[in-house]
């Protein structure tokens, strides 16, 4: 199966930096979503990205499809940015959606 | 839009019990429907992709006798996991993907299970 690498796996951050979390997949993958798990596990969808760059608010997201990585940005982080961000992907026969190792980011005050 | 729900939230069961959790899409209709577990601090492992009306698709290593699912509507898959043990205490995530031209995929909240 395909294998999918995020870094760093752990982050802490002052509230109002800057971050940027990186996923490298070790195969093409199709429908790559960024997703934010708050602590009570809910896994909320932030980008979908197959290519390309979004911006939402204080979020960005870019993939490089080519290049089979992709960066999620975090800007002026605040305490609620804290848990832990997945980036996920389809097989190419679409079957089956790999999750990426995650990255937890705690923003402390 | 595009919301799942998942019932029950937490569950606690004496061990050799069958557990049933219910995945629903409530505004969209789902031809796919996906399950996870997860275990703390690791990410999300998929169990099994199940389509309506057909029989699903079991992940290497992951039991069909033990967790049965199906998928009778195009609203709602289960999964039960039978004559559960301690060690299949986890949190367990359903998500769907529209039956239409979006391919993103939406996921409920989860439900605890822990097995004594």
């Amino acid at each position: 199966g395909i294998q999918v690498e995020q870094s760093p796996p752990d982050l802490i951050l002052q509230e109002g930096a800057n971050s940027t979390l990186r996923c490298n997949f070790s195969d093409s993958v199709n429908n790559l979503q960024w997703f934010h798990q708050n602590p009570w596990g809910q896994l909320i969808n932030l980008f979908y990205i197959p290519s390309g760059t979004k911006q939402n608010g204080r979020l960005s997201a870019t993939t490089v499809a080519t290049e089979r990585y992709s960066l999620l940005y975090i800007s002026s982080s605040q305490t609620t940015d804290s848990g832990v961000y997945f980036c996920a992907g389809d097989s190419n026969t679409g079957n089956q959606f790999y999750f990426g190792t995650g990255t937890s980011l705690t923003v402390i005050p | 839009g595009a919301v799942v729900s998942q019932h029950p939230s937490w569950v606690i069961c004496k061990s050799g019990t069958s557990v049933k959790i219910e995945c629903r899409s409530l505004d969209f209709q789902a031809t796919t429907m996906f399950w996870y577990r997860q275990f703390p601090k690791q990410s999300l492992m998929l169990m099994a992709t199940s389509n309506e009306g057909s029989k699903a698709t079991y992940e290497q290593g992951v039991e069909k006798d033990k967790f049965l699912i199906n998928h009778a509507s195009l609203t709602l898959s289960t999964l039960t996991v039978t004559s559960a043990h301690p060690e299949d205490s986890s949190f367990y995530i359903c998500s769907a993907r529209d039956a239409g031209l979006s391919v993103t995929q939406y996921f409920g909240p989860g439900t605890r299970l822990l097995v004594l």
